[in-house]
C-alpha cells in the first residue's frame, strides 16, 4: 500500500524568509502523481502545486516550488519570500494506480512570524 | 463555476441518530470520495465511486454507506452515528489531472 510521511508537525518560518518542507513517499507504481494542499484555518483544501512522476522537471507556481527525487521517493515544498497569509496545515498526497485515490501525509503546520 | 458542494456545513447531533451529509459536483466528473480528518492523522478516504452505482471502501469506511444514483450527487449516510465519528468530512470530485474538494462538514456526535 502507498504511504506518504510528512516527518515534520510543525515548521517557522520569518517573514520574507524561505523555508522547505519534506515529504516522503512509497509506493511500486511507475506513474503517478505527488501533490501538495494548503488548509488555512477556514479548513478549505487549496491545490499549491502538482508534480507529474514522468516530468523530470522540478514543478513552480510562483513563490512554490518543489524538488522532486524519484528515486528517493521525496517531494518536498519550498515556499520563498513567505508571507503571513502562508500560515497553514500543508499536506504532502499521492496519486496513482486506477482508483484516482489521493493518500494523505499527516501535514505541517506552518507558522510565519513577522 | 466548478465546485463541490457539502451540506451542512455544521451539524452537532446525538449517538444514533441517523443523518446525511449531501455531495454535489458541477463538473461530471465520474470519480468521487468521501475523506475524513482528525489531528494528527490528515485525511483518510472513508469510500470512493467510480460512476453511477459503482461505489466501494476506502480506508475507513466502517459506520458509513454510500450511495451514487446521479453522476453529480454522492450522499454520505451515517445509520448511527457513534462519538468516535465526530470529525471534518469532505467531498471530493477528479478526473485524471485535478481533484476538487468541497468546503468541510465539521460533524460532532454527543
Amino acid at each position: 500500500a502507498q504511504t506518504v510521511t510528512q516527518s515534520q508537525p510543525e515548521m517557522s518560518v520569518q517573514e520574507a524568509e524561505t523555508v522547505t518542507l519534506s515529504c516522503t513517499y512509497d509506493t511500486s507504481e511507475s506513474d503517478y502523481y505527488l501533490f501538495w494542499y494548503k488548509q488555512p484555518p477556514s479548513r478549505q483544501m487549496i491545490l499549491v502545486i502538482r508534480q507529474e512522476a514522468y516530468k523530470q522537471q522540478n514543478a513552480t507556481e510562483n513563490r512554490f516550488s518543489v524538488n522532486f527525487q524519484k528515486a528517493a521517493k521525496s517531494f518536498s515544498l519550498k515556499i520563498s519570500d513567505s508571507q503571513l497569509g502562508d500560515a497553514a496545515m500543508y499536506f504532502c498526497a499521492y496519486s496513482g494506480g486506477s482508483n484516482y485515490k489521493l493518500t494523505f501525509g499527516k501535514g505541517t503546520l506552518l507558522t510565519v512570524n513577522p | 463555476e466548478a465546485q463541490v458542494t457539502q451540506n451542512p456545513r455544521y451539524l452537532i447531533t446525538v449517538t444514533g441518530k441517523k443523518l446525511t451529509v449531501t455531495c454535489s459536483q458541477n463538473m461530471n466528473h465520474e470519480y468521487m470520495s468521501w475523506y475524513r480528518q482528525d489531528p494528527g492523522l490528515g485525511l483518510r478516504q472513508i469510500y470512493y465511486s467510480m460512476n453511477v452505482e459503482v461505489t466501494d471502501k476506502g480506508d475507513v469506511p466502517e459506520g458509513y454507506k454510500v450511495s451514487r444514483k446521479e453522476k453529480r450527487n454522492f450522499p454520505l449516510i451515517l445509520e448511527s452515528p457513534s462519538p468516535n465519528q465526530t470529525s471534518l468530512y469532505f467531498c471530493a470530485s477528479r478526473n485524471w489531472y485535478e481533484q476538487y474538494f468541497g468546503p468541510g462538514t465539521r460533524l460532532t456526535v454527543t
